[in-house]
Parts: C-alpha cells; structure tokens; sequence
C-alpha cells in the first residue's frame, strides 16, 4: 500500500507569513494528490485537486505543485482565517490515503 | 443543497458492534451512477483514516486492508442511506466517524456531520 508522510505536523506562523506544507508518497503517484482545509464545525474544503489545479473559489494564495513522490501546498501570506488543519490525499484504484494532517497555528 | 446526515452517537462495549447510518438529501442515489459514499474516521488528536467505500447504484464496496473482514457497507437505496457497520470493536475504534459523497475527479464534495464511536467497558 502507498503512504502519504506529511510534514510538519503542526507549525505555528505569523499573518502574512508563507507556509509551506509537504506530502512524499512511499512510491510514484503521478499528480493523483489533492489538498484539503478542515476546520472544527465546518465541512471540509477542497484547495487543489490533481496536485496543482486550484479549486473553483479557493483564492489564490493558495498553490500546489509537485508530480511522483513529493508534493507542496504553500500559503504565500497567511490569512486569518488559514488557520485549520490541512491534510493531502491520494486517490489511486479507487481508494483513498490521506496523509497524517498539518496544524496551522497562530504564533 | 445536499446534504449527509448521519446517525447519533453511540457507546459500544469491547467485542460489540455498531452500525452507523448516513441518509443523504436533495440528491437521489440511484441517479448518479459516479458517485460513491465513502467512509473515513478521525480518533482523537489523530488524523483522518479512509474505512472504504460502496458505489449507491450497485452496492459494490471496497474496503481498507485494515479493515478487512471486520466491516460492512452496505445501502438501501428505497431510503437513500447508506451504512457502515464495524465489527469486533476494540478502545482504538473510538473514533468520530464520517460519511463523504465522493463525485466526479475524486472530489468529496459533501460530509456527514460525523458519528462519534465510543468503545468502552
């Protein structure tokens, strides 16, 4: 089975800091990688999808890149409400393997 | 808007079962062949852990290794809602527990409110 190893698990920052959050997948996954936002009482958001396609409304601080085995989600300058927990997730023969999550907290 | 809302919490002794429920709205099961209802789970201070999935249309399921043997997916499409039941239950199945409407390009696009698990004696 493929693992999804994310990092760093929690990380605290600053408005207008950039943040940038990694996933390294335990073999080659093409771009089969999107990133999601949770917050506490809220659904979850889609951020990017296919590792770097921006999902229609996120704004556009929000970037994505990477292809096989490393990936990044970076926040150019964090905004109050970037404040949650993101995690990768890998969609593959029709399961799913999210990675382990990152905290974002305010510093 | 669609929605997934699930069943109440549970308390579970070691060994039992729980069978949770997920009723989705404002979409009908049966008409979108491409969506699937999968199952993840989040224990506490933990990350989130996909469980599997069942295709509404079909009932075909795939399930985690993990998981193997030991859960159930199943649907009843007259009442739109699908099911998850997870067997043999130990204190590392407490856990909040979430049905997610995966649609085209592997968008989970709608969730369940979660369904908190506790396994205790």
């Amino acid at each position: 089975d493929i693992q999804m190893t994310q990092s760093p698990s929690s990380l605290s920052a600053s408005i207008g800091d950039r943040v940038t959050i990694t996933c390294r997948a335990s073999q080659g996954i093409s771009n089969d990688l999107g990133w999601y936002q949770l917050k506490p009482g809220q659904a979850p958001k889609r951020l990017i999808y296919d590792a770097s396609s921006l999902q229609g409304g996120v704004p556009s601080r929000f970037s994505g890149s990477g292809s096989g085995t490393e990936f990044t989600l970076t926040i150019s300058s964090l905004q109050p409400e970037d404040f949650a927990t993101y995690y990768c997730l890998h969609y593959h023969y029709y399961a799913l393997t999210f990675g382990g999550g990152t905290r974002v907290e305010i510093k | 808007q669609v929605q997934l809302v699930q069943s109440g919490a549970e308390v579970k002794n070691p060994g039992a079962s729980v069978k949770v429920s997920c009723k989705a709205s404002a979409y009908t099961f049966t008409d979108f062949p491409h969506y699937y209802i999968h199952w993840v789970r989040q224990a506490p201070g933990q990350g989130l852990e996909w469980m599997g999935w069942i295709r509404p249309t079909t009932g075909d399921t795939k399930y985690a290794q993990k998981f193997q043997g030991r859960v159930t997916m199943t649907r009843d499409t007259s009442i739109n809602t699908a099911y998850m039941e997870l067997r043999g239950l130990t204190s590392d199945d407490t856990a909040l527990y979430k049905c997610v409407r995966v649609s085209t390009g592997w968008y989970l696009d709608y969730w369940g409110q979660g369904t908190l698990v506790t396994v205790s004696s």
